[in-house]
């Protein structure tokens, strides 16, 4: 079964320093991979995905995230956190043969003015 | 375009009584999909639907159904009403099938059962 990890239930960076909030994945042949956002009552919104090419992927809001086949990761990045980035950040991978997603736990990103 | 609708944002309900959520997905949008989001499980996959047909469903029980019209509307219903079925309930679509394609969220309902 496709899976990701997010070892991390919570990370905190202090404003204008990078960010990465980490994910690992366990899926079958070659992965699809998703980073989405969700604020406060709200619902999640498309970050960036990764499907196949380049392993640096660039998304909204300046945030990247560097697939790594080696290592089965693909860590969201950004090179200046701002305290607006505070948010809940989920990885997420489809199923086998059909787009239903299967998210990770979430990683509660607080940044500190 | 305008985004993923649901309606109604808050819902509160009694136990033993049943519920109906609407979504209105992206214009042109086929593909829809349902996924229950609480602080204990996080977010898991309820339906998906394609063209009024269910492609998939997760593992929830028989309580939980829904249904696409023919203008990619949805609705989820959840009859006979338990303490657990609070969560905020998430509808998102997608311009096409298949793992590649992003799906875009909308704001969700609030369920609480009381």
């Amino acid at each position: 079964a496709q899976s990701v990890a997010q070892p991390e239930d919570q990370v905190n960076v202090a404003e204008g320093n990078p960010l990465t909030v980490k994910c690992t994945y366990s899926v079958s042949g070659n992965p699809y991979l998703f980073w989405y956002v969700q604020y406060p009552n709200r619902g999640l919104q498309f970050l960036l995905k990764y499907i196949t090419g380049d392993n640096l992927v660039k998304g909204s809001y300046g945030f990247e995230a560097e697939f790594n086949k080696s290592q089965t990761s693909f860590h969201l990045k950004k090179p200046s956190a701002l305290v607006s980035d505070s948010a809940l950040y989920f990885c997420a991978v489809p199923g086998a043969g059909s787009y239903q997603l299967t998210f990770g736990k979430g990683t509660k990103l607080s940044v500190i003015p | 375009k305008a985004g993923v609708t649901q309606t109604p944002r808050y819902l509160i309900k009694t136990r033993g009584q049943q519920v109906t959520l609407s979504c209105s997905p992206i214009s042109g949008h086929r593909s829809v999909s349902w996924y229950q989001q609480t602080p204990g499980q996080g977010l898991q996959f309820l339906f998906e639907y394609f063209s009024e047909t269910q492609r998939n469903k997760g593992n929830f029980p028989g309580r939980f159904s829904g249904r696409q019209f023919s203008n990619s509307r949805s609705e989820m219903n959840v009859s006979t009403l338990e303490l657990g079925d609070s969560a905020l309930y998430l509808c998102a679509s997608s311009s096409g099938t298949g793992g590649g394609y992003e799906q875009y969220f909308g704001p969700g309902t609030r369920l609480t059962v009381t």
